[in-house]
């Protein structure tokens, strides 16, 4: 089984609109972490948000926040006031396992979003 | 500088040739990872090294070679490589393992 999914291979959206994109995911163990990276067209990837399994809130940064539906085992970013600069890929990430000593990232196919002046 | 910078950002070289990548990180991190992300393909970890000690090898063929000097640079020696490595090479840093980690822009790379 995929451990993330990614079921949005792209997205239009038009500039200043709020936009949702999906990740669901796959673990068994209790302890794991969130992540969510851009990828403009350079290449590089740039980490956006992070949740943690235990964290009691969703977390936020700036436009961006994750809305954390453990039960759903989902953790959809939300980008507010999309502007151009938002087009990108974006990835979901998962480390299963507590920090300490759990290096892999297992990333999804990721979801092309494309804002529209 | 800061964050994590990678040189060369563009390579070409043909399947006889000997390159490497060089990664290096200004952050202060004490983990370096090399990703391999191909066409339509998930990110791919494929080595990791955490103070200067390789601790994951995800099966990767031995035309691909790390080497972690110091914990502020990586570098990844290509030799015999076959068309079907073309993709994009990514280093990041974490400060430990297994904490957020940061990207540098990649090295695209083809092999022909």
């Amino acid at each position: 089984a995929q451990k993330i999914t990614q079921t949005q291979p792209g997205m239009f959206v038009q500039e200043k609109e709020a936009v949702t994109l999906d990740c669901t995911y796959d673990t068994s163990d209790p302890s794991y972490g969130l992540f969510w990276y851009k990828q403009p067209s350079s290449g590089e990837m740039i980490f956006l948000i992070y949740q943690g399994s235990y964290d009691q809130q969703n977390a936020t940064e700036g436009r961006y926040s994750l809305n954390f539906q453990k039960a759903r085992k989902s953790a959809n970013l939300v980008i507010s006031a999309s502007q151009l600069g938002d087009s990108a890929m974006y990835f979901c990430a998962m480390r299963e396992g507590p920090n300490f000593g759990n290096e892999k990232l297992t990333f999804g196919t990721g979801t092309r979003l494309t804002i529209i002046p | 500088e800061t964050g994590v910078t990678q040189t060369p950002r563009h390579l070409v070289m043909g399947m006889t040739n000997k390159k490497s990548l060089k990664c290096e990180q200004h952050l202060g991190h004490n983990a370096m990872y090399w990703y391999k992300q191909s066409a339509k393909k998930p990110l791919e970890l494929m080595f990791v090294y955490s103070l200067e000690e390789r601790v994951e090898n995800n099966s990767v063929p031995s035309r691909f070679s790390p080497e972690c000097p110091n914990s502020s640079h990586l570098f990844l020696h290509l030799h015999t490589l076959q068309p079907e490595d073309s993709a994009l090479y990514l280093c990041a840093s974490s400060r430990q393992i297994g904490e957020t980690q940061y990207f540098g822009p990649g090295t695209r790379l083809l092999v022909l």
